[in-house]
């Protein structure tokens, strides 16, 4: 079965501490996963995809194939990092996307 | 110009109402999507449409009916809805074939409530 499995409803973290939002995959083909982001207010984006191997606002996300997993990482967070974070699963072609529960994330000053 | 748009933000209609729900791109995409959302989950694909021509439904019952009239243009109709589709409803587009068909954008949303 095809599945997204993100195990934290929220996150809570001070500024300047590291951050992990974990992500778990199931599907039998290649996956293909992104991060989504949605901060207050404002329409849910694309944070970043694991084909680019790209940083994007000092997060990092490393698919591991052995452990099915594509975790979230960023050293030192940031108040404006607080949003609602979805892993998403591709399935074959398209942006037929499987959005795991999302990640609440709560960066304290 | 790099926005989804949607129309309209909020909907309330009764159960033997007809309404439609709209939503616009102009960056040249040929894909493009609804998703269903209902509150503290997550987004949950209805229906994608790739080059004007629906590509997958997933299995929506027949009481809403996409439309894709030109590649810039997504519809989704509406009609004797129940209070359980109350939700809000996000329109997406992307490129239809290549290394970016996963990267979505998406509109802020109409908010449904059926009464």
């Amino acid at each position: 079965a095809q599945r997204v499995t993100q195990p934290e409803k929220l996150l809570s973290v001070f500024k300047g501490a590291p951050v992990e939002l974990k992500c778990n995959y199931s599907y039998s083909g290649s996956p293909e996963l992104f991060w989504y982001v949605q901060y207050s207010r404002q329409r849910l984006q694309l944070l970043l995809r694991h084909i680019s191997r790209e940083s994007i606002k000092g997060f990092t996300a490393d698919l591991n194939k052995g452990e099915t997993s594509f975790h979230l990482k960023k050293p030192f967070a940031q108040e404006e990092d607080s949003a609602m974070y979805y892993c998403a699963l591709s399935r074959g072609s398209q942006g037929n996307l499987i959005f795991g529960k999302g990640t609440k994330l709560s960066v304290k000053p | 110009d790099t926005e989804v748009t949607q129309t309209p933000k909020h909907l309330v209609m009764g159960m033997t109402n007809k309404k439609s729900l709209k939503c616009e791109q102009h960056m040249g995409h040929r894909a493009m999507y609804w998703y269903k959302q209902k509150a503290k989950k997550p987004p949950e694909l209805m229906f994608v449409y790739s080059y004007e021509k629906l590509s997958i439904n997933e299995s929506v019952p027949s009481r809403f009916s996409p439309e894709c009239p030109n590649s810039s243009l997504l519809n989704l109709h509406l009609h004797a809805l129940q209070p359980e589709d109350s939700a809000l409803y996000l329109c997406a587009s992307s490129q239809a074939s290549g290394a970016n068909t996963g990267e979505l954008f998406f509109g802020e949303g109409s908010r449904l409530t059926v009464l």
